[in-house]
């Protein structure tokens, strides 16, 4: 089973700059990894796939990055509805597909 | 509009069982992947069991095999999760995921899901 570790937990930013967050395989996914983003209370929602292709309707501020065994979640300038909870997932070698534990946005 | 609607979850007492169903509406249900998704109270995501369009690929988590069975009627747009000597550890929130593909790959619908209690 392929282990995926985000970092950091928690991650404090102030609205309209750079959040970063990063997300490790324990072995190689290739580009086979997806971003979700999940609010309080709602579903998932789907972010990035194939390491860096943004799904339908998600805007250009969030860009993914990396291959292998690292990747990155970029948001460039951060809004008010980027806060929340997000989580990687793997893809490449299943079952089972893995997430990662989750980095919570947090507004500083 | 593309909409999954789970139903079926409840409380239910250790050691029985629960059919979990999930009712596609909004686009071709027979071709994509579907999968079952949960997260217990203030946890994270854990991916459960999907399988492919037409049933022919099917994975479950090793916490759950031998005991889920997931199963699909693309007739009936519908996704069914069978689960069988449900434990504390199975308690948890249970969305069901639309694939972007045939295959399995990543999730990109998701239902808003149902709450599964085991308690005695």
């Amino acid at each position: 089973e392929i282990l995926m570790t985000q970092s950091p937990a928690t991650l404090s930013v102030s609205p309209g700059e750079r959040a970063t967050l990063s997300c490790r395989a324990s072995q190689s996914v290739s580009g086979n990894l997806a971003w979700y983003q999940q609010k309080p209370g709602q579903a998932p929602r789907l972010l990035m796939y194939g390491a860096s292709t943004r799904a339908t309707g998600i805007p250009a501020r969030f860009s993914g990055s990396g291959s292998g065994t690292e990747f990155t979640l970029t948001i460039s300038s951060l809004q008010s509805e980027d806060f929340a909870v997000y989580y990687c997932q793997q893809y490449n070698d299943w079952p089972p597909y893995t997430f990662g534990q989750g980095t919570k946005l947090e507004m500083k | 509009e593309v909409q999954l609607v789970e139903s079926g979850g409840g409380l239910v007492q250790p050691g029985r069982s629960l059919r979990l169903s999930c009712v596609a509406s909004g686009f071709n249900f027979d071709d994509y992947a579907m999968h079952w998704v949960r997260q217990a109270p203030g946890k994270g995501l854990e991916w459960v069991s999907g399988l492919s369009w037409n049933s022919v690929t099917i994975g479950y988590a090793d916490s759950v095999k031998g005991r889920f069975t997931i199963s699909r009627d693309n007739a009936k747009n519908s996704l069914y999760l069978q689960m069988n000597s449900l434990t504390a550890e199975d308690m948890a929130l249970y969305y069901c995921a639309k694939d972007l593909f045939r295959f399995p790959y990543a999730f990109d619908v998701w239902g808003q899901g149902t709450m599964v209690t085991v308690s005695s």
